[in-house]
């Protein structure tokens, strides 16, 4: 049983870059969440896809940013016209459904991104 | 807005002692409740989950749930080196997916 991967797990790009990130879930689970962490803080949520469908995206995803999922396997997240701001972890993390209750969520190792 | 608060430390304890960590929520609508740890320059990696008010062993660690009072708490027994780590609360409510969390509490434990 394979945790979750992410890849890159670094990136530095320049400031105005657009750069895209992967994850794979592990393979049984078909809920897929990103988060992102700034340092000092927790992991706060961006979006969440159950199979290939986007369900959830928080008021934090701008327009710069866009996620995807196309055949509910892995996914991938992009952001266009890298800010100095958008500097953080980039965590992903899978889940199966957990009926009433949230699911319990296994995080991958993350992308760090250094925007210069 | 949903918050979740917890004590940001360091907090130091001697090894073998009983480390506690506490965590408040504001969403009086939470179901679940998780406790990730998360070494410096890594991911969170998940400890233990509840759900029940109560009390939820595993291990050296045990979970507290106190729902009037919107408590959590985690105690880990006979702290070792390596739990030295930042420790995350985390909540979910039941109509949403997404865990909230809070910023960590950063433990170290002395040998």
């Amino acid at each position: 049983d394979t945790g979750v991967s992410q890849d890159p797990r670094h990136k530095i790009t320049k400031r105005g870059q657009n750069v895209t990130f992967r994850c794979d879930p592990i393979s049984e689970h078909n809920r897929l969440y990103w988060y992102r962490q700034t340092l000092g803080q927790g992991p706060e949520f961006l979006t969440y896809f159950q199979n290939e469908a986007q369900l959830e995206k928080s008021r934090l995803l701008s327009d710069r940013f866009s996620a995807e999922r196309p055949k509910g396997s892995f996914s991938t997240l992009e952001i266009q016209r890298t800010e100095q701001g958008d500097s953080a972890m980039y965590l992903c993390a899978s889940a199966t459904p957990s009926g009433g209750y949230t699911d319990t969520q296994y995080f991958g190792p993350g992308t760090r991104l250094t925007v210069l | 807005q949903k918050e979740v608060e917890q004590n940001s430390g360091p907090l130091s304890v001697p090894e073998g002692a009983i480390a506690s960590l506490n965590c408040t929520y504001s969403d009086r609508g939470s179901q679940s409740f998780f406790w990730y740890r998360q070494y410096s320059g890594k991911s969170p990696e998940l400890i233990m989950s509840i759900y029940s008010n109560g009390d939820k062993e595993d291990g050296r660690f045990t979970a507290q749930l106190n729902k009037a009072s919107q408590y959590v708490s985690l105690l880990i027994r006979d702290s070792q080196p390596s739990d030295s780590a930042t420790y995350l609360c985390a909540v979910g409510s039941g109509s949403a997916r997404q865990l909230t969390f809070g910023s960590g509490t950063q433990l170290t434990v002395l040998p």
